[in-house]
């Protein structure tokens, strides 16, 4: 069955360090998403990729990186994590009108 | 400025009654409107979608409505159970698939 999955589900790390969380979808969906959820808030977009070689900034996107080599995977880079971006983040993937959409079960980053 | 609006922000209802979320929009080309159910920890699971053309759609207990021409929609639960309990997102997708959400609902339900 096709699917998505994020990795890690929890991570914990240090203030200033680089940290890449993976999304790596199976729906064969041209348009990706990353997400942040903090409480209090609802999700909020980081970035999002339209296809291979295409990166688009979100709302929330200063201090996160994201890069398309592939259909499959569009992995988060966090490139000198702060306490911040202490957050719960999601993936999710869409086809090309977004009348297929499907999210991970997020990745918990706690950033001490 | 978010182009999807929810309210209330939360809501508590007891077991067995109905409640009625809604939904506001701004959100253009509109390409389909879908209503996500959140369980804490979890990831967001859809519950409905409709495109432009629909302007009902039910899941059980779960009737979301839709009015594009005021850019509106509903989400009326039925008979709610102690399961209900989550946070209840209104997601519109516009034509290219880009997904914009808004802040949510979050429904409690006691016994």
């Amino acid at each position: 069955d096709a699917e998505i999955t994020q990795s890690p589900r929890h991570k914990i790390t240090e203030t200033g360090r680089q940290v890449t969380l993976a999304c790596h979808q199976t729906w064969n969906h041209n348009n990706m998403f990353w997400y942040r959820q903090d409480l209090g808030h609802g999700l909020r977009l980081i970035h999002y990729s339209y296809g291979v070689q295409d990166t688009n900034k979100g709302e929330v996107s200063d201090g996160y990186s994201v890069s398309r080599s592939n259909t499959e995977d569009l992995p988060l880079t966090l490139e000198s994590a702060a306490s911040s971006q202490t957050s719960v983040y999601f993936c999710a993937s869409s086809d090309a009108r977004g009348t297929e959409a499907f999210f991970g079960q997020g990745t918990r980053l706690t950033v001490v | 400025k978010n182009q999807v609006e929810q309210s209330p922000q939360s809501l508590i209802i007891l077991e067995g009654k109905n409640c009625t979320l809604q939904c506001n929009y701004t959100v253009s080309p509109f390409s389909n409107l879908r209503w996500y159910k959140q369980d804490t920890g979890r990831g967001p699971v859809s519950l409905t979608i409709m495109t432009f053309s629909e302007n009902t759609k039910s899941n059980g207990r779960y009737t979301a409505t839709l009015d594009a021409d005021t850019k509106q929609s509903s989400l009326h639960i039925t008979a709610s159970q102690l399961s209900d309990s989550a946070s209840y997102i209104c997601v519109v997708s516009d034509s290219w698939g880009k997904l914009q959400f808004g802040a949510g609902t979050q429904v409690v339900v006691t016994p």
